[in-house]
């Protein structure tokens, strides 16, 4: 299996504040590498596929880049409705598996 | 517009099963893999499985191998995911997806699962 080590497990940040997240994969998954966004009572988000590409309708404050097995996920301009917590997801190998999440505070 | 549509919230008693549905619309029903995850409290995102509604083609994570089957209805345009013997480490918060797995984009609204005696 894939192992997804996302660091840190929280951080506390103010907002207008850039932060940064990073997940490191235990051997190459290449850029099948996806960032989510989890709130309480609501489905995960989708905010980043294929290691740095945003979908459809996702601010650009949010992006991501990859280097090597190490991915970098970032907001720059926190907004309030940014607080949440984050988790990569690889899915090279199947079925997908997570980070142990971030929780922004 | 994609649509992905839960069952109601369920409560069980250790050992028993639980059966969880995902009514979609939207998209060609075939195409797609639908995936599951689930949230503990307290817990972070963990993959469940998938199954391909077109193939009935599965694949589960080693840890629910053996307890949990998924399974699809073409006609209902509905994915199901049964998992046996439940534990009190089962409660959480089922979601659904829709694939590709490489971009989880469009998801169920969730359906708590509480495991309780």
């Amino acid at each position: 299996d894939i192992q997804m080590t996302q660091s840190p497990s929280s951080l506390s940040a103010s907002v207008g504040d850039t932060i940064t997240i990073t997940c490191r994969a235990s051997l190459t998954i290449y850029s099948f590498l996806s960032w989510f966004q989890c709130k309480p009572g609501k489905a995960p988000r989708l905010l980043i596929h294929s290691a740095s590409r945003l979908p459809s309708g996702v601010a650009s404050r949010f992006s991501a880049t990859r280097s090597g097995t190490d991915f970098t996920f970032s907001i720059t301009g926190l907004e309030a409705e940014d607080f949440a917590v984050y988790y990569c997801q690889q899915s090279y190998l199947s079925p997908p598996t997570f980070g142990g999440g971030t929780y922004v505070e | 517009q994609v649509q992905m549509e839960q069952s109601a919230a369920e409560v069980k008693r250790p050992g028993a099963s639980v059966r969880v549905s995902c009514k979609t619309s939207g998209y060609t029903f075939a195409i797609f893999e639908v995936f599951w995850v689930r949230l503990a409290p307290g817990q972070g995102l963990e993959s469940v499985g998938w199954v391909n509604p077109g193939n009935g083609h599965t694949k589960y994570a080693h840890k629910f191998e053996g307890r949990v089957t998924m399974t699809s209805d073409m006609s209902l345009r509905t994915v199901y995911m049964e998992l046996t013997n439940l534990t009190s480490e089962d409660t959480a918060i089922y979601f659904c997806a829709r694939g590709p797995e490489s971009m989880t984009e469009f998801w169920g609204q969730g359906t708590p699962v509480s495991v309780s005696s």
